[in-house]
C-alpha cells in the first residue's frame, strides 16, 4: 500500500533562509510523486512532480525536489524564503499501477515565514 | 492552462436543503474528475472518483446518496449534498486529472467551496 510522510506538521523560517520540507513515501512500484500548495481558503496549485524523468525537479516559485529513491524520499527545498511562500503545503504520491491513479496526500506542513 | 473553476466559493444553507457544487475544466476536458473533503487544518480526503458517462466510484465510508455525482460531460462534474446537515459543513475541493504521455498523469485542482450548513 502507497503512504505518505511529511515529518513536520509545522516548518518556521526567516525570510531569505533557505526552506526544507521533508516528505517519505512508501510504494510498491515506481510512484509518481507532486508537491502542492495551498493558501488559505484556497485551491490547491501543482508545485512540482516527478514521474521517472530526471530525480531533481524544478517547480515553479523557486522550488526544487529530489527523488532519493535509496532513502524513498522527496524533499522539497528553496534557496531563500520570500513571505509570500507561507501556506500550507502537501507531499502527494500516486500509483497509476494500484489504486488506480489516486492521489495520496501527506498531513500536510504549514509554512511559516517570518520577517 | 490546466485551469479548473469551482462554483460557488461559498454557501450558506439551511439544515435539510440540497445544494449543488460544480467543477468544470476551462481549458481541457477531463475524462476523470475527484471529489475531496478538507476539514480544517487537515489534509484532503478523497470522497469519490467522477467518470465522464458513468457511475461514480465512491470511498468507503462516503454515502453516495447524500453525496449524488454527476458527470455529464467533459468538462463538467456536480456534487449534489442532499438533505444537508451542519455536520457536512466542509470545505469541498474537486480535481481533474490530465493524462500525458500513457500513464503519466497530473491533476488540477479548483479553488474549493465553503459550505456552512446551519
Amino acid at each position: 500500500a502507497q503512504s505518505v510522510t511529511q515529518l513536520d506538521s509545522h516548518v518556521s523560517v526567516s525570510e531569505g533562509t533557505p526552506v526544507l520540507l521533508r516528505c517519505n513515501y512508501s510504494s510498491s512500484y515506481s510512484p509518481s510523486l507532486f508537491w502542492y500548495v495551498q493558501h488559505p481558503n484556497k485551491g490547491l496549485q501543482l508545485l512540482l512532480k516527478y514521474t521517472s524523468a530526471a530525480t531533481l525537479v524544478k517547480g515553479i516559485n523557486g522550488f526544487e525536489a529530489e527523488f532519493k529513491k535509496s532513502e524513498t524520499s522527496f524533499h522539497l527545498t528553496k534557496p531563500s524564503a520570500h513571505m509570500s511562500d507561507a501556506a500550507e503545503y502537501f507531499c502527494v504520491v500516486s500509483d497509476p499501477y494500484n489504486q488506480g491513479g489516486k492521489l495520496i496526500f501527506g498531513q500536510g506542513t504549514e509554512l511559516s515565514v517570518k520577517p | 492552462g490546466a485551469v479548473v473553476s469551482q462554483h460557488p466559493s461559498r454557501v450558506i444553507c439551511k439544515s435539510g436543503t440540497s445544494v449543488k457544487i460544480e467543477c468544470r475544466s476551462l481549458d481541457f476536458q477531463a475524462t476523470t474528475m475527484f471529489w475531496y473533503r478538507q476539514f480544517p487544518k487537515q489534509s484532503l480526503m478523497l470522497m469519490a472518483t467522477s467518470n465522464e458517462g458513468s457511475k461514480a466510484t465512491y470511498e468507503q465510508g462516503v454515502e453516495k446518496d447524500k453525496f449524488l455525482i454527476n458527470h455529464a460531460s467533459l468538462t463538467l462534474s456536480t456534487l449534489t449534498v442532499t438533505s444537508a446537515h451542519p455536520e457536512d459543513s466542509s470545505f469541498y475541493i474537486c480535481s481533474a486529472r490530465i493524462l500525458a504521455g500513457g500513464w503519466q498523469e497530473t491533476q488540477y485542482f479548483g479553488p474549493g467551496t465553503r459550505l456552512l450548513v446551519l
